[in-house]
């Protein structure tokens, strides 16, 4: 069964650094998303994208954060200047389509900043 | 806006017991229903949906969700609970006329199933 891949699996950061988290969707799933789960608290949506732009993004996805499909099967996760309270847990997420479908998610990367 | 509760952070089942993890929503029109779990360092699995229709859905792993709409809610069932159901639970909503909104997530309920 395919699934939604992750790498790496955590990543080590200094504060001030930038970082990439990068994901491969299903290959056939046509959005993808990027969501966030601080340790112990629920998960956070933080952007969407279809047709090669951003569809949606919240509060949180600020000038620091910027998202990229560089190819046929990446879809990136760029996070300038980390701060502290970036430590979290990082899924992307595809989809076939928007409304009824359901999501398939990764298995994460952990991103510490220290 | 979106939003969706679960009001119990822990859930303790006897193994062979029924099982009931609650969720309640709240949205402006109709809704797309979701139960995900999470096992251990692991990402979010998906367990069932409701779209339209049956008030019961049935998914993955024996699992049953029912939706209620006077309710508000569509709370998470399982007749027989296993050790392995032990993980976090969550439930996420989206409003169907808002297009391709994210997913809105609950905060999760922490499930362990005792031997």
């Amino acid at each position: 069964e395919p699934e939604v891949t992750q790498t790496p699996s955590h990543q080590v950061t200094q504060m001030g650094q930038e970082v990439i988290l990068r994901c491969v969707p299903i290959s056939n799933h046509l959005y993808f998303y990027w969501y966030r789960q601080i340790l112990g608290q629920k998960v956070e949506f933080l952007v969407s994208f279809y047709n090669n732009e951003i569809s949606e993004k919240s509060e949180i996805f600020d000038d620091q954060f910027s998202v990229e499909r560089p190819d046929g099967s990446n879809f990136t996760l760029k996070i300038r200047s980390t701060k502290l309270e970036d430590s979290a847990m990082y899924f992307c997420a595809s989809s076939k389509s928007g409304g009824a479908n359901e999501q398939f998610f990764g298995p994460g990367t952990r991103l510490t900043v220290l | 806006a979106q939003s969706v509760a679960q009001p119990e952070d822990q859930v303790n089942v006897a193994e062979g017991n029924p099982l009931t993890v609650k969720c309640t929503y709240s949205v402006s029109g109709n809704p797309y229903l979701f139960w995900y779990v999470q096992y251990p360092n692991r990402g979010l699995q998906f367990l069932l949906k409701y779209i339209t229709g049956d008030n019961l859905v049935k998914g993955s792993y024996g699992f049953e969700a029912e939706f209620n709409k006077s309710q508000t809610s569509f709370h998470l069932k399982k007749p027989s609970a296993l050790v392995s159901d032990s993980a976090l639970y969550f439930c996420a909503v989206r409003d169907i006329n808002s297009g391709n909104t994210p997913l809105v997530f609950g905060k999760g309920t922490r499930l362990s199933v005792i031997a």
